[in-house]
């Protein structure tokens, strides 16, 4: 099955600068996703990547706060941008792949 | 709009005891279930995956069962290990051209040794 590379896997930042979360993909897929898991919660999904096109975000999402890009079938990424505590969560991607969702490792982001 | 609920929230067994995860679904338009594991501060690990065909789907210990009809999903593990403790969360995947996933809050497993 295919397999995510996702990093950073954690960091710590202050407030008011960006981070930029990179997923490569070991194969190609035409859909990735973004997901914010915040503490005790279960994941909500912040944008849907396609290669080609602009990313597709969710309500309570926008792009000028998590800018992503899609520049080819095996890479993505997420910035959080003018970061505040309240952006403090794990950061996953995922593909569809034929086989279901496949996810990566998570980045773990500590806001100060 | 599809709701996953999954209960109890936290569970806590005594090692080698078979133990019976439930996941439940507003909506039974569903194209595929999927259960993954997560453990603390970690991505997600993909355990089983049943399409809406299908009634159950089995790997290793684990064996999870879909019965659409009544919105309802189980996973069952067998003779649990303490290594099984984690948190695992029950997806849906909605038809239709959206392929969008429907999360539960999970439930935390605790296995005693």
């Amino acid at each position: 099955s295919a397999v995510i590379s996702q990093k950073p896997s954690r960091d710590i930042c202050q407030r008011g600068t960006s981070l930029t979360i990179q997923c490569q993909v070991d194969s190609q897929v035409t859909m990735m996703f973004w997901y914010r898991q915040q503490p005790g919660q279960s994941l909500t999904l912040i944008a849907t990547a396609n290669q080609g096109s602009e990313a597709t975000y969710e309500s309570g999402f926008v792009i000028d706060k998590f800018p992503i890009s899609r520049p080819n079938l095996t890479f993505s990424t997420l910035t959080v941008s003018n970061m505040s505590p309240e952006d403090s969560s794990i950061y996953l991607c995922s593909a569809l792949l034929s086989h279901g969702y496949t996810f990566g490792s998570g980045t773990r982001l500590t806001v100060v | 709009k599809q709701e996953v609920t999954q209960i109890p929230a936290a569970l806590s067994v005594p090692e080698g005891e078979n133990l019976v995860l439930n996941c439940s679904f507003t909506d039974s338009a569903i194209y595929n279930l999927q259960w993954f594991r997560q453990d603390p501060g970690k991505g997600l690990t993909s355990l089983l995956l049943i399409q809406s065909s299908q009634r159950e789907q089995t790997s290793g210990r684990l064996n999870a069962s879909l019965d659409k009809s009544s919105g309802r999903s189980t996973l069952y593990i067998a003779a649990s290990q303490p290594g099984d403790s984690a948190t695992y969360l029950c997806a849906v995947r909605r038809t239709g051209a959206n392929s969008k996933l429907t999360f539960g809050k999970g439930i935390t497993l605790s296995v005693r040794p």
